[in-house]
This record gives C-alpha cells, structure tokens and sequence, in this order.
C-alpha cells in the first residue's frame, strides 16, 4: 500500500526558508510524477508543482521565483523548498503522487497528511 | 491559468436526499477533470478522474458527468460519512487549478 510521509519543520518566521519532506512507502517514485500542494482559509487548494523521478520539474509561475523541488531516489522521498516567506504562506502543505494515463496529464490519487506551517 | 467556479458554496441536505454539484471551467478542459472529498483534519481524497471513473475503492453513489466547461459530481442517498467538502480540479493544462469547494451538510 502506497503511503506518503510528510516531515519538516512547522514554524518559520518571516524571511526563512520552508523546507519539507515526504518520504514514499510501498513504492518506487519511478514512473510517477510526485507534487506539492496547499491549502489556506484565503486561498484554497493551490497546487504548487510537481517532479518525476529522474528531476524534471514544472512550477506554478505564482510560485516560481521562491520554489525548488527535488527528488532523492535512494531515499525514496521529495521534497519543496520555499525561500523568503510571509504570513501569506501560512497553510497546510501537501505531497501527493500525480498519476495519469497520458503524459502531462495527471491527477492526484494518494496525498500525505499535510504539515501545518505558520509564518 | 484555468479557473475552476463550483456551485453551490453549500449545500444542505436530509440524509438520503440526492446531491448534485456543480463545476464549470473557464476553457475547455476535455475530461480532464478529477473530484476530491475532504473531510475536517483530512486530506483530500480522489473521488473522481477522468469527469466521469471512479477512483479505486469509491462506491457507486459517486458518479461524475461532464466535459468541456460543465461538470457534475452526483451522490446518490448521501450516507453520514458523505458530508464533507468536495473540490473539483482541472489537469488539462500547467497550472493545475482546484474550485473553492461546496460543502455537503446536513439539513
């Protein structure tokens, strides 16, 4: 059963830099693109990009300049880098693996719990 | 970017009474289109993909319908366990965009 994992630290202040994990149980991150998304009372579900095992990744262009992911397959786990952040990146922040049955078009089918980082 | 408009905000229902929710694109999206239920303190939860195939494990009171611009996501006889948000979300095109939600309560 595949299962993600969220980590990382929940409580950043102003000007920091957000970094979470999410580690891949029952599974190989091969074959899948893998992807971050958050949630705010203000915004709603905001999906942030995604990557694919081998590092290709696509951001959301209202994220682009502050965002890195990055995948580490002998660690099976990805993870998002969010740099300079404010109160407005206060949310819930989920992983989940995309799937599809054509390329570039994939929905998500397995989420992470979410980790709740305040700004 | 592709906005994602759901109607109504919420709905109100007795238990057993039929539900049908609505999700309209700004361009055409083909069926590209997945539904998600979440529940208070949860994750999103695929329900839908495809506009219209049930995820693994979803019973059949869920169906969807639609393409192009107009969605639908219809629960038949609600159970307790069905009153929660649901979220349309299009991956037709970069960046994928997700509808406000509607929210499924009991009357």
């Amino acid at each position: 059963q595949v299962q993600l994992q969220q980590g990382g630290a929940g409580l950043l202040k102003p000007s920091e830099t957000l970094s979470l994990t999410c580690v891949l149980s029952g599974g190989s991150l091969s074959g899948y693109h893998w992807t971050w998304i958050r949630q705010s009372p203000g915004v709603g579900l905001e999906w942030i990009g995604e990557i694919d095992h081998s590092g290709s990744t696509i951001y959301n262009p209202s994220l682009k300049s502050r965002v890195t992911l990055s995948v580490d397959s002998s660690k099976n786990q990805f993870s998002v880098r969010l740099t300079s952040v404010t109160a407005a990146d206060t949310a819930v922040y989920y992983c989940a693996r995309a799937l599809g049955l054509a390329w570039g078009y994939y929905y998500m089918d397995v989420w992470g719990r979410g980790t709740t980082v305040i700004v | 970017d592709i906005v994602m408009t759901q109607s109504p905000a919420t709905l109100s229902l007795s238990p057993g009474e039929g539900a049908t929710l609505s999700c309209r694109a700004s361009q055409s999206i083909s069926t590209n289109l997945a539904w998600y239920q979440q529940t208070p303190g949860q994750a999103p939860r695929l329900l839908i993909y495809g506009a219209s195939t049930r995820a693994t494990g979803i019973p059949a009171r869920f169906s969807g319908s639609g393409s192009g611009t107009e969605f639908t996501l219809t629960i038949t006889r609600p159970q307790s366990e069905d009153f929660a948000v649901y979220y349309c979300q299009q991956y037709n095109r970069w960046p994928r965009t997700f509808g406000q939600g509607t929210k499924v309560e009991i009357k």
